[in-house]
């Protein structure tokens, strides 16, 4: 699966969207964009993934460039509960290719 | 519906010694997996069970470690001969189903945190 670079931290202001970037340059054709986060002492919780085109559901919206090279998750409107470490996660979805595989993810603070 | 649970929920052993951790995935669920956290660091693939088999096993540190879903819905892992680097949090997901095209959307439980001294 391609490797994945994102930001350590970032901070974001209360009632503000929140943009996470993740860098995956060595995407191919048949990978897919995911995105976990975890929220302290939490398991991972999934958001959203897409392939190519962007996607919105009733937690974020993912938008992957056109060369597939990078994407941006946004929060719109960031609560303090969205205060987590976020992980992009680039993986093949065939049959027998199963796992996930973390980096170290973006630790998102949300500031009152 | 209930979600995914993991029993207990914080083990403390000594070195040497053998444990069991439990996981009950969600009803129906087919895929279960294994990953372990290590602090500041993202989780970490063990295995992958499809059905009782275990399809993947790619990520068992060694021999010590071992996994079993004998009727295909409750996992347990094992561990022997625990050391104090097998100290971690680990966590259980399970998936309704396996393969397709970007429907494999990993359910993730609180996970144990396993303490060796």
């Amino acid at each position: 699966d391609a490797k994945t670079t994102q930001p350590p931290s970032m901070d974001c202001a209360e009632g503000r969207a929140a943009n996470l970037p993740c860098n995956h340059s060595t995407i191919s054709g048949n990978e897919y964009v995911y995105w976990y986060r975890q929220i302290h002492s939490q398991g991972p919780q999934y958001i959203i993934h897409g392939l190519k085109n962007n996607e919105t559901n009733e937690m974020a919206s993912l938008i992957i460039t056109e060369d597939r090279k990078s994407s941006t998750l946004i929060l719109p409107h960031a609560t303090l509960r969205d205060t987590a470490v976020y992980y992009c996660i680039v993986r093949v979805v065939n049959f027998g290719n199963e796992k996930l595989t973390f980096g170290t993810g973006t630790r998102l603070t949300i500031i009152p | 519906g209930a979600g995914v649970s993991q029993t207990p929920s914080n083990k403390v052993t000594e070195k040497g010694k053998y444990v069991e951790l439990r996981c009950d995935p969600i009803s129906g669920h087919t895929a279960l997996y294994w990953y372990r956290q290590s602090l500041g660091q993202g989780p970490e693939f063990l295995i992958y069970f499809q059905g009782t088999g275990a399809a993947d096993d790619s990520g068992l540190p060694n021999d010590r470690f071992f996994a079993v879903r004998p009727e295909g819905s409750v996992s347990t892992l094992k561990i022997q001969r625990t050391e104090r680097g097998d100290s971690a949090v680990y966590l259980c997901a399970s998936s309704p189903t396996s393969g397709g095209f970007g429907v494999n959307t990993q359910y993730f439980g609180p996970g144990t945190r396993l303490t060796v001294l």
